[in-house]
């Protein structure tokens, strides 16, 4: 059974950093892309950003490239977002995805529980 | 990037009746669309991808169709535990991009 648990969420300040992760486990990591979406509170979904399986290719949002970066280790099936710089509108609950098929479309197949993240000043 | 327009915004249906969700892209996407539910306080759920392929598990009321910039989500008979708010989504190009989303209530 595929399971993502998210952590490193909290509260900062605006210009400080934050590390998100997801342990990934239930299916062969190596496998498949991850990514990271987040929703604002009381909005919509935001896709922040996308690292292939083989870690290869990144892509990002407008709104957080040269902010953040995405990234993962496939020793322990861990996927990390390093939030730099963050601002007040980054507030959201950040949630760790996997694509449906292995190597295939970017549909979110498995979502995370989410990790919230406050900026505040 | 490819902007996604739904509408409407929010409906009010009754048990039994029959719902449509509307999702269109500012360009041609061809079939790279899906949709979610989600409620609240929860992650989000596949419904329904490459515009009308039933995710495994999902309940035959719910279906999509549509090809190049217009899609739609049909609900055939609204069901309680359908109350929730609905995300189309599309996987042609990055940036990825979400629709605005669509609240279903209770009438």
């Amino acid at each position: 059974q595929v399971q993502l648990v998210e952590s490193g969420g909290g509260m900062v300040q605006p210009g400080r950093s934050l590390r998100l992760s997801c342990a990934a486990s239930g299916f062969t990591f190596s496998n498949f892309g991850m990514h990271w979406v987040r929703q604002a509170p009381g909005k919509g979904l935001e896709w922040v950003a996308f690292v292939s399986y083989d870690a290869r290719v990144e892509h990002y949002a407008d709104s957080v490239k040269g902010r953040f970066a995405i990234s993962r280790d496939g020793f322990n099936n861990m996927v990390h977002l390093q939030m730099n710089s963050l601002r007040p509108e980054d507030t959201a609950v950040y949630y760790c995805a996997r694509i449906r098929d292995s190597y295939g479309y970017n549909w979110f197949g498995s979502w995370g529980q989410g990790t919230r993240v406050t900026v505040f000043s | 990037d490819i902007q996604m327009t739904q509408s409407p915004s929010s409906v009010s249906a009754s048990i039994g009746d029959r719902v449509t969700i509307s999702c269109r892209a500012s360009q041609d996407i061809r079939n790279s669309l899906a949709w979610y539910q989600q409620k609240p306080g929860q992650a989000p759920n596949l419904l329904i991808y490459y515009a009308s392929t039933l995710q495994s598990g999902v309940p035959s009321r719910f279906s999509g169709s549509g090809y190049g910039t217009d899609f739609t989500l049909t609900i055939s008979s609204l069901q309680p535990e359908d109350f929730a708010t609905y995300y189309c989504q599309q996987a042609h190009t990055f940036s990825l991009t979400f629709g605005g989303g669509t609240k279903v209530e209770i009438k």
